[in-house]
């Protein structure tokens, strides 16, 4: 059975930093590509990030480049988002979720149940 | 940029009505589509891929079409767990665009 599991959410302060982790199992996890996805409070879905399966290969939203950076250990079937420079826009709840088609621009199969960041002060 | 736009944001309906949400892209898009289902504080869920094909386990009363530019779901005959917010979704051009969402609702 495949499983997707976020950790890592929480609240911090404007242009604080924050690590979110995602631990998959249940597939070959070096096969797919991993993104993160995130819903903003009473919002829509905007994707963020990905990452190919060898990790050599990362995408990002323009609204996060250069703050957030994806990575991925695929000896421990986890990827994981660093958030940096945060905004208060950037409050949300972020999902892992896996690619099906192996592509930059997918659809998403399996999702996490989503961790939530928080960013005040 | 892509604009996926759907319609209507809201619908009520009655169990057993049957429910059609349009997707619009600005672009073409062939058939790099798919929808999701989301409930209250729940993950989306993919129902529809490649504009037609039902993922595994989606039941049968749960349809997409069309192609290019326009695009629908279709709920046959709604049932009580079918009440959520639905989202259709671009994957034709980088970065992936998800439309506004359109919420049906009991009527």
């Amino acid at each position: 059975e495949v499983q997707v599991a976020e950790s890592g959410g929480g609240l911090v302060q404007p242009g604080g930093s924050l690590r979110l982790s995602c631990a998959a199992s249940g597939f070959t996890f070096s096969d797919y590509v991993m993104n993160w996805v995130r819903q903003a409070p009473g919002q829509g879905l905007e994707w963020v990030s990905g990452i190919r399966g060898d990790g050599g290969t990362t995408y990002y939203a323009d609204s996060v480049k250069g703050r957030l950076t994806i990575s991925r250990d695929n000896s421990k079937n986890s990827v994981f988002l660093q958030m940096t420079s945060l905004r208060v826009e950037d409050t949300a709840v972020y999902y892992c979720a896996r690619g099906a088609a192996g592509s930059a621009s997918d659809w998403y199969d399996f999702w996490g149940q989503g961790t939530l960041v928080a960013v005040s002060s | 940029d892509i604009q996926m736009t759907q319609s209507p944001s809201s619908v009520s309906a009655s169990i057993g009505d049957r429910v059609t949400i349009t997707c619009r892209a600005s672009q073409p898009i062939s058939s790099w589509l798919a929808w999701y289902q989301q409930k209250p504080g729940k993950a989306p869920r993919l129902l529809i891929y490649a504009t037609s094909t039902l993922q595994t386990g989606v039941p049968s009363r749960f349809s997409g079409s069309g192609s290019g530019t326009e695009f629908t779901l279709s709920i046959s005959s709604l049932q009580p767990e079918d009440f959520a917010t639905y989202y259709c979704q671009q994957a034709n051009y980088f970065p992936p665009l998800f439309g506004g969402g359109t919420k049906v609702e009991i009527k």
